[in-house]
């Protein structure tokens, strides 16, 4: 069966520091990940995916995240933080059948300190 | 676009009252799903619908109903409601196309009493 860990509850980062996020993956078949990012009493918003090709994928708000196949990893990176990044943010996978089900993490709530 | 909608924002129920969420799209999308959010468990799928008329269940579909009679509306429908369906609910579409992200609304609020 898919599934996605995000192994840390919280993640603390000063800001103006470079930022990491992790999620591993367990698929049958090629991934489909995805990363979305929940600002407090908000909707889940987009912020990038992997479907194929290049293994650093860029998304919104300066994000990026690096697929590793071996690894089965899809980590979520920043070079620089900022305050306003402070959010939940959770991994998902594709669940391999042919909708488009999301199979979610459990997030991660990234702290970014002055 | 107002993109996804969902009402009411927030909404308490007493043990046993049944009641619906509402969820429209404005993007033509044919795939919309139902999550529900709880602390430490992340999202999980509730029902799924991949074009008007098509409905499925997800992995938590105890307790709630769905239909789909346009493109536009995916209403959740619980029964009769328990302590245990106290959670946030969002509602989501995209494309039909497995390799689109899904839209997400801003979320219904609900505490069963």
């Amino acid at each position: 069966a898919q599934s996605v860990a995000q192994p840390e509850d919280q993640v603390n980062v000063a800001e103006g520091n470079p930022l990491t996020v992790k999620c591993t993956y367990s698929v049958s078949g090629n991934p489909y990940l995805f990363w979305y990012v929940q600002y407090p009493n908000r909707g889940l918003q987009f912020l990038l995916k992997y479907i194929t090709g290049d293994n650093l994928v860029k998304g919104s708000y300066g994000f990026e995240a690096e697929f590793n196949k071996s690894q089965t990893s899809f980590h979520l990176k920043k070079p620089s933080a900022l305050g306003s990044d402070s959010a939940l943010y959770f991994c998902a996978v594709r669940d391999g059948s042919a909708t488009n089900k999301l199979i979610f993490g459990t997030g991660t709530l990234l702290a970014v300190q002055p | 676009n107002a993109g996804v909608t969902q009402t009411p924002k927030f909404q308490v129920l007493k043990t046993g009252q049944s009641m619906t969420l509402q969820c429209a799209q404005d993007m033509n999308h044919e795939y919309m799903s139902w999550y529900r959010q709880d602390p430490g468990m992340g999202l999980r799928l509730i029902h799924y619908s991949v074009g008007a008329g098509i409905t499925d269940q997800g992995e938590v579909p105890n307790g709630y109903n769905v239909s789909r009679s346009t493109t536009e509306d995916f209403p959740l429908r619980l029964l009769s409601a328990a302590p245990s369906q106290t959670s946030v609910y969002f509602c989501a579409s995209s494309q039909r196309t497995t390799s689109y992200e899904q839209y997400f609304g801003p979320g219904t609020r609900l505490t069963v009493t």
